[in-house]
């Protein structure tokens, strides 16, 4: 069964320090995964997309990386800022099928000053 | 582009009216896409079209729903009757392709609270 499951799910830190968002997934066969931030009241937009040749990648203080044969990608938020507080949901892409985006439910993170 | 644009931000009604919500996908943009967030179950689709056709709506939780594309700048997502466990936060996208090589574009959303 096509999952993805994120951790923690939520979190809070403190304004200027780092953090760590895990995803897992199942999906097979891969295409591609993509994170997704999401700010309070406002729909997601989209932060990197890794594909399957792809280790890591960085948007600004975003880092992603990606271990297709573990099934494991992580979002690292470098020097955090209080704009970064928001829910961040990773979504992964199957090759096949007509409904083929599996999403995960998000990590909350909260930065406080 | 003014982005996706959906209405209202926010609808409270009873339980059993309809409910039509409204979006706006981006121009040029050839895929729509309406999904459904909440707190237990994160985004789940709802049904997609492609060149206001509907690919796909197996999402669509039951006959209480239905979506149509009228025309390429417009799509209405109706509830009939609302029920409360149909509270939840609607979100239409948009996206130039399927595999949405940018991402899909989000709308803000339609915060749906049926009492």
């Amino acid at each position: 069964k096509n999952q993805v499951e994120q951790s923690p799910q939520s979190l809070i830190i403190l304004e200027g320090k780092n953090c760590t968002l895990q995803c897992n997934y199942t999906v097979s066969p891969f295409s591609n995964l993509r994170w997704y931030k999401q700010d309070t009241g406002r729909g997601p937009v989209s932060l990197t997309i890794m594909t399957f040749s792809e280790n890591t990648k960085s948007n600004g203080r975003y880092t992603a990386t990606l271990d297709a044969d573990t099934k494991q990608s992580s979002l690292h938020i470098t020097a955090s800022q209080l704009s970064d507080s928001a829910s961040y949901i990773c979504v992964v892409r199957a090759q096949t099928g007509a409904n083929n985006l599996f999403f995960g439910t998000g990590t909350r993170l909260t930065v406080i000053p | 582009d003014a982005g996706v644009i959906q209405s209202p931000r926010h609808e409270v009604t009873e339980m059993g009216q309809e409910v039509t919500l409204r979006c706006k996908p981006i121009s040029g943009h050839d895929y729509l896409f309406w999904y459904r967030q909440t707190m237990m179950r994160g985004l789940e689709l709802l049904i997609y079209f492609n060149n206001n056709v509907p690919i796909d709506d197996s999402g669509m939780p039951e006959d209480r729903f239905s979506a149509k594309m009228p025309n390429a700048s417009f799509s209405t997502l109706k509830i009939q009757p609302s029920e409360p466990r149909d509270s939840a936060v609607y979100f239409c996208a948009s996206s130039l392709g399927a595999a949405g090589g940018d991402g899909y574009t989000f709308g803000s959303g339609t915060r749906l609270t049926v009492v």
